[in-house]
């Protein structure tokens, strides 16, 4: 069976720090994988979204970045935290069907605070 | 890009009451369209989804949800809801062929005893 692996579940970072937020996806391969960040009153953000090794899609420009090194990997990154990066950040992953989406499977979360 | 709206921010009702829960889109081709649920503590999971055919689909624990491709809606209902359905819920698109999947801002759904 499939399982998402997200880490760490919190995580306090002082302004100006450098983020590192890991996701690993095991038993598929060639998944889609997401970031996304949830904040009470606005849903879920999609952030950026990978269908393959090296190919990231960014929907909302700000002061974060991922990348996705090996198939089932899914790293979101930031040089420099902000205050307004704090959050719940979820990875999840899903198949392909007919060429979209299918099923999101999601990630258990990393609660981030930027002091 | 696509966009969801949904209006009900937080619904309280008591137990056996039905329960409809509003989702609109905003995007002019063709669209799959899901519902994904978040129980107390629990991870986000899909609760049903639309991908084509019979307009009206039905999910887990008794819910079923109805696209109407003229409103561009994709709304949410149960006839009679429980305790254990209070849960926040999120309505969700994509369009056909696309792999980036935006979510609406959720409802809260508080089910009294």
């Amino acid at each position: 069976s499939q399982t998402i692996h997200q880490w760490p579940a919190t995580l306090v970072q002082p302004v100006g720090s450098p983020l590192s937020l890991e996701c690993t996806v095991e038993g598929t391969s060639n998944p889609n994988l997401y970031w996304y960040r949830q904040a009470a009153g606005r849903g879920l953000q999609l952030l950026f979204y990978s269908v393959g090794i090296g190919q990231i899609s960014s929907e909302v420009p700000q002061n974060l970045s991922a990348s996705r090194p090996q198939d089932r990997q899914f790293i979101l990154s930031s040089k420099k935290l902000l205050l307004s990066d704090s959050g719940f950040y979820l990875c999840a992953w899903s198949r392909r069907y007919g060429g979209s989406a299918e099923k999101l499977f999601f990630g258990s979360g990393t609660q981030l605070s930027v002091l | 890009a696509q966009s969801v709206s949904q209006h009900n921010h937080h619904v309280i009702l008591s137990e056996a009451a039905s329960l409809e829960l509003g989702c609109n889109y905003s995007y002019g081709g063709t669209v799959n369209l899901f519902w994904y649920v978040q129980y107390p503590g629990q991870h986000l999971q899909l609760l049903l989804k639309y991908f084509s055919g019979d307009p009206l689909v039905k999910g887990i624990k008794g819910f079923e949800a109805e696209f109407i491709k003229s409103k561009f809606s994709f709304n949410l209902r149960k006839p009679s809801v429980q305790w254990s359905d209070t849960a926040e819920y999120f309505c969700a698109v994509n369009a056909l062929g696309a792999n980036n999947l935006f979510f609406g801002t959720g409802t809260r759904l508080t089910v009294i005893p």
